[in-house]
């Protein structure tokens, strides 16, 4: 079945950048996405990328995809406090349009 | 700009009550869909809905129903609420292209 796994946290220091990665499994997914959940809130959309693509940068984001590899990624330049969230990965299945998401990486931004 | 909006934000139910949770979309989107977020286990699909009309089974539908009342409204109903059924529901809403928009979540304890 489909599946779309992350690692469950990521610790960076301020000012560092943070690379968040994920691996999917469905080769015929038509976009791929990064979602952001603050603590108490919903999940925002962050970024997407289409799948004919390969990066695709958006100020201090950059997600890159290798298709072939089925890798999704996810930097954060200049990470700062306010980027302390949980990030889920997620891809839309072609087949039937469903987006299948990550358990969600917790990102934990050290002084 | 409401986007998805989830009505209640917190409630709580002794076992074995009822109870319906509201959730409308101003976007004019066809696609709708209720999940549960548990810790450690990411977002599960209780129920979706791709068009007014239809609603389908997801990845843990026992225990709840749904209703699309029409193309803005989905909600979600717990006919007798047991303990394993605490947790945040979210709903949201698509199109084919974009991701989901998410609504702010419910917080429901059962006890």
């Amino acid at each position: 079945g489909e599946d779309v796994e992350q690692s469950l946290f990521l610790s960076v220091r301020e000012g560092d950048s943070s690379v968040i990665n994920c691996t999917y499994t469905d080769s015929s997914s038509t976009y791929l996405y990064w979602y952001k959940q603050e603590p108490g809130a919903g999940l925002q959309l962050l970024t997407y990328i289409f799948s004919n693509m390969d990066m695709k940068q958006d100020q201090r984001l950059t997600v890159l995809l290798n298709k072939k590899d089925k890798h999704l990624s996810l930097r954060i330049a200049d990470t700062q406090t306010g980027d302390s969230a949980i990030y889920f990965c997620a891809e839309r299945l072609n087949r039937d349009d469903k987006i299948i998401f990550g358990k969600g990486t917790r990102l934990h931004i050290l002084p | 700009n409401a986007g998805v909006t989830q009505t209640p934000k917190f409630q709580v139910l002794k076992t074995g009550q009822s109870m319906t949770l509201q959730c409308a979309q101003d976007m004019n989107h066809n696609s709708m869909y209720w999940y549960r977020q548990d810790p450690g286990m990411g977002l599960r699909l209780i129920y979706y809905s791709a068009s007014e009309g239809t609603t389908d089974k997801g990845e843990v539908p026992n225990g709840y129903n749904v209703s699309r009342l029409n193309k803005r409204e989905f909600s979600l109903r717990l006919e007798s609420a047991a303990p394993s059924q605490t947790s945040v529901y979210f709903c949201a809403s698509s199109e084919p292209v974009g991701g989901y928009t998410f609504g702010s979540g419910t917080r429901l304890t059962v006890v």
